[in-house]
């Protein structure tokens, strides 16, 4: 079981380049999150799905768009990266919306 | 407004001690509390949940919810040094999903 699984752990981009992180979740939870973590500001909610086929604005989801591409996967797309979006990417998963919610390992982003 | 707040620290126990973390909210309508542990360079971990005024126990963790003062707490007993960690509060508020604080280091010295 492997709860929630993030690709890649890490990656470097150059200014103005795109990417997607990927998240799947094997515990079918209806709810999936992307948070980023900076030092010093916590963690802060970009996007979340509350079920298949929604998604919906976080905490700070400029720069940023999501795909809930079924219920397991959960994506996050940065069209055109910025040094502002260097940060820890974390996804996690619930089985509602004020369930407890179990994070993946991370994806460590450089914007250079 | 801040709506989830925690003391940053370095919060600094002796092993065996009693480590207090708290955090208090702004959201009165708030329904879910939850302690979350971080080791440096890893994901959040669920510690505890608490959903109900009052104090709930799990071995040497004991959360404590007080709605009217909006505050929750989580007490640490017989602090070990492998607790050495940030510790994350999280609230329901807006967007029906949860709001993390930022965190308090927890240093627990051999």
């Amino acid at each position: 079981n492997a709860g929630v699984t993030q690709t890649p752990k890490f990656q470097v981009l150059k200014t103005g380049q795109s990417m997607t992180l990927q998240c799947a979740q094997d515990m079918n939870h209806n709810s999936m999150y992307w948070y980023r973590q900076d030092p010093g500001m916590g963690l802060r909610l970009i996007y979340y799905s509350a079920s298949e086929g929604t998604t919906d604005k976080g905490e700070v989801p400029n720069g940023y768009n999501v795909s809930r591409l079924n219920k397991r996967e959960f994506s996050l797309r940065l069209e055109s990266a910025a040094p502002s979006q260097t940060s820890v990417y974390f996804c996690a998963s619930s089985e509602r919306g004020l369930d407890i919610q179990y994070f993946g390992a991370g994806t460590r982003l450089s914007v250079l | 407004q801040k709506e989830v707040e925690q003391n940053s620290g370095p919060l600094s126990v002796p092993e065996g001690a009693i480590a207090s973390l708290n955090c208090t909210y702004s959201d009165r309508g708030s329904q879910s509390f939850f302690w979350y542990r971080q080791y440096s360079g890893k994901s959040p971990e669920l510690i505890m949940s608490i959903y109900s005024n009052g104090d709930k126990e799990d071995g040497r963790f004991t959360a404590q919810l007080n709605k009217a003062s909006q505050y929750v707490s989580l007490l640490i007993r017989d602090s070990q040094p492998s607790d050495s960690a940030t510790y994350l509060c999280a609230v329901n508020t807006r967007y029906s999903t949860l709001t993390f604080g930022k965190g308090t280091m927890l240093l627990v010295s051999p």
